[in-house]
């Protein structure tokens, strides 16, 4: 039961222009999301989250944005640099009682100079 | 600063070999995971704690063992490897809720 989806497995944009990645979810208890960039041969390292409480989030380039109704978050880079090429995880959690996090499959970002 | 470290970054088994995966965090986060990523996957949790002393089972914790005696060290105990433990091995640590992990550059496990 894969109670977070990422259905796009790669992206391919040009530099410059802006990069959407999806994800959704099947848990109506999550409440806390994120979003985590990953390299070849290295750790996800974090890059943005949001509270179900707020329905968007900014951070320079990087913004993620939550449809609660729809289950469904997105992140988008803006404009998107070739440095930005990597998989991206969304991740989820209840933070009631629990300290775990549901991962995404993960979709692989290749921005084209 | 170095965060999350994982030792071995690499490691052969044959099957039914046992090993230890060691991470350590310097960041004196209570909070500690264990994740494997297969290919074309996401992370599954195996294992995690909460505190020195405390574990507790995630989605995929048979065939592992875990121990937290200190805040700093979270090792990882493969008992009998067997060929579907082959994976990349994650260690994260975290201040706790709505708070993001930090994760180590993995252990990248093969069992033949």
């Amino acid at each position: 039961d894969q109670q977070v989806k990422q259905n796009s497995p790669s992206l391919s944009v040009q530099e410059g222009r802006i990069s959407i990645l999806n994800c959704d979810y099947t848990n109506s208890m999550f409440d806390y999301f994120l979003w985590y960039k990953k390299y070849p041969a290295e750790g996800p390292t974090f890059l943005i989250s949001i509270s179900s409480i707020k329905d968007k989030n900014e951070d320079g380039r990087f913004t993620v944005f939550l449809n609660k109704s729809a289950k469904h978050l997105s992140l988008h880079i803006v404009p998107s640099q070739p440095g930005d090429s990597a998989v991206y995880f969304c991740a989820a959690s209840v933070t009631s009682g629990t300290y775990k996090y549901i991962f995404g499959t993960g979709t692989r970002l290749k921005v084209l100079a | 600063n170095a965060g999350v470290t994982q030792t071995p970054k690499f490691r052969i088994l044959k099957i039914g070999q046992s090993m230890t995966l060691q991470c350590a965090q310097d960041m004196n986060h209570n909070y500690m995971y264990w994740y494997r990523q297969d290919p074309g996957m996401g992370l599954k949790l195996i294992y995690y704690s909460v505190g020195a002393g405390i574990t507790d089972k995630g989605e995929v914790p048979n065939g592992y063992n875990v121990s937290r005696s200190t805040t700093e060290d979270f090792p990882l105990r493969l008992e009998l490897a067997a060929p579907s433990q082959t994976s990349v091995y994650f260690c994260a640590s975290g201040q706790g809720l709505n708070q993001p992990q930090h994760f180590g550059d993995g252990t990248r496990l093969s069992i033949l």
